[in-house]
């Protein structure tokens, strides 16, 4: 399996108060991922980095921001939580954008009351 | 409209039962299209990748094909293990940041 952790793996917060999710990675791979997956949506990109300080907006990023200050670790922040982000967070990497696969962690399970 | 449906949304089969299943996309320019599978509470698992129409890859009771319009996930004489959802993802040509998946097909095989 490739080496991806994501912490924490469940969270319950309150409507309003800052969260940070981390990936880490042991594969040394250039591009990590934070998508969102919801039933009936499928998994959505929220942002992404091709390396440490770069990053760029998926899919459905706001509300979101990240940071990647080394190359093992990507962190999803949600700077004031909303019911409607409550969801499971999975992070993802990859050697090379999109012409490889992307491997994914075990994921976080958010919930916003 | 760039987007990935997949279907059926759940199917029921024996264990032996042989079926496929299919993934649409509508994307201007395919660089990829990518195969997942699902297990409960865990994140997806890849499973192969397809660049061009008339492309196949087999992993044991697995077989992918890829056409201009859809992608079928055919499955040969499954066993209970092979229960999972499948997801079907796709990345646009024009977008390298453009990723879409479907919403899976929930796969329960009894035996």
């Amino acid at each position: 399996d490739a080496g991806i952790t994501q912490s924490p793996r469940h969270k319950v917060t309150e409507t309003g108060t800052p969260v940070t999710l981390r990936c880490h990675q042991t594969e040394n791979h250039r591009y990590m991922y934070w998508y969102r997956q919801d039933p009936g949506h499928g998994l959505r990109l929220i942002h992404y980095s091709y390396g440490v300080k770069d990053t760029d907006k998926g899919e459905v990023s706001d509300g979101y921001s990240v940071s990647r200050s080394k190359t093992e670790d990507f962190l999803l922040t949600l700077e004031s939580a909303t019911s409607s982000q409550t969801s499971v967070y999975f992070c993802a990497i990859s050697e090379s954008h999109g012409m490889n696969e992307q491997f994914f962690g075990p994921g976080t399970r958010l919930t916003v009351l | 409209e760039d987007q990935v449906t997949q279907s059926p949304e759940a199917l029921r089969l024996q264990e032996g039962e042989s079926s496929s299943l299919n993934c649409s996309y509508t994307v201007s320019g395919l660089r990829g299209l990518f195969w997942y599978r699902q297990d409960p509470g865990k994140g997806p698992e890849f499973l192969f990748t397809l660049y061009s129409a008339g492309e196949e890859k087999e992993k044991e009771r697995l077989k992918a094909t890829l056409t201009k319009k859809e992608s079928f996930l055919h499955i040969t004489a499954p066993k209970p293990e092979d229960s999972a959802t499948y997801l079907c993802a796709v990345q646009a040509l024009y977008n390298f940041n453009k990723f879409y998946f479907g919403s899976g097909t929930k796969l329960n095989v009894k035996p």
